[in-house]
């Protein structure tokens, strides 16, 4: 079965840096997602993405982060200057057009430690 | 505004024991209703979903949900649980909308005791 992947597994970065954190959706897939879980919290939204331009946004995306799809198959996040508090597992997530047959299917995540 | 609330921070039930964990959600209309499953240091698996039709859907491993529209909830039940169950579960919406992004609740992490 075709899976998301995403790459690195774990990211070790100094604070202050840029990191960006890479993603192979699922290849026939249009909507794309990125979601955080900070340590023991819940999982939460934070970009979707079709047809090369952000859907859709939290508050927690602001200036610092962007995504894009520079191919035709990855789908990246890019933390810019990150901050202690940007430390989390990062998880991508890939349907097709249809929400009613296709849910959204995520990546293992990359999990983001900041030091 | 849209919230899932599940009200069990941690459950934990013998080997072979029946299991039902609780979830509610607060919309304006009937969302897609989903569980996922994530084990330590995993990513999340899809255990159901729930769109239209038949009120209860079976998934994955074992597991079953049952959508009630009135007490606006779909809890999620497994007849006879087994050690390799224990981890942590979410419950999930989506409003139906082009790139409709999924909301989770907090979660509830399921030990198995022997």
């Amino acid at each position: 079965e075709p899976e998301v992947t995403q790459t690195p597994s774990h990211q070790v970065t100094q604070m202050g840096q840029e990191v960006i954190l890479r993603c192979v959706p699922i290849s026939n897939h249009l909507y794309f997602y990125w979601y955080r879980q900070i340590l023991g919290q819940k999982v939460e939204f934070l970009v979707s993405f079709y047809n090369n331009e952000i859907s859709e946004k939290s508050e927690i995306f602001d200036d610092q982060f962007s995504v894009e799809r520079p191919d035709g198959s990855n789908f990246t996040l890019k933390i810019r200057s990150t901050k202690l508090e940007d430390s989390a597992m990062y998880f991508c997530a890939s349907r097709s057009g249809d929400l009613a047959n296709q849910p959204q299917h995520f990546g293992d995540g990359t999990r983001l430690s900041i030091l | 505004a849209q919230s899932v609330t599940q009200p069990d921070i941690h459950i934990t039930v013998s080997e072979g024991a029946s299991l039902e964990l609780r979830c509610n959600y607060s919309y304006g209309a009937t969302p897609y209703l989903f569980w996922y499953v994530q084990s330590p240091g995993q990513g999340l698996q899809l255990l159901l979903k729930y769109f239209s039709g038949d009120t209860l859907v079976q998934g994955i491993k074992g597991f079953e949900a049952e959508f009630k529209r009135s007490q606006s909830s779909f809890n999620l039940r497994k007849p006879s649980v087994h050690w390799s169950d224990a981890a942590e579960y979410f419950c999930a919406v989506a409003l139906y909308s082009s790139a409709s992004k999924i909301i989770f609740g907090s979660g509830t992490r399921l030990s198995i005791r022997p």
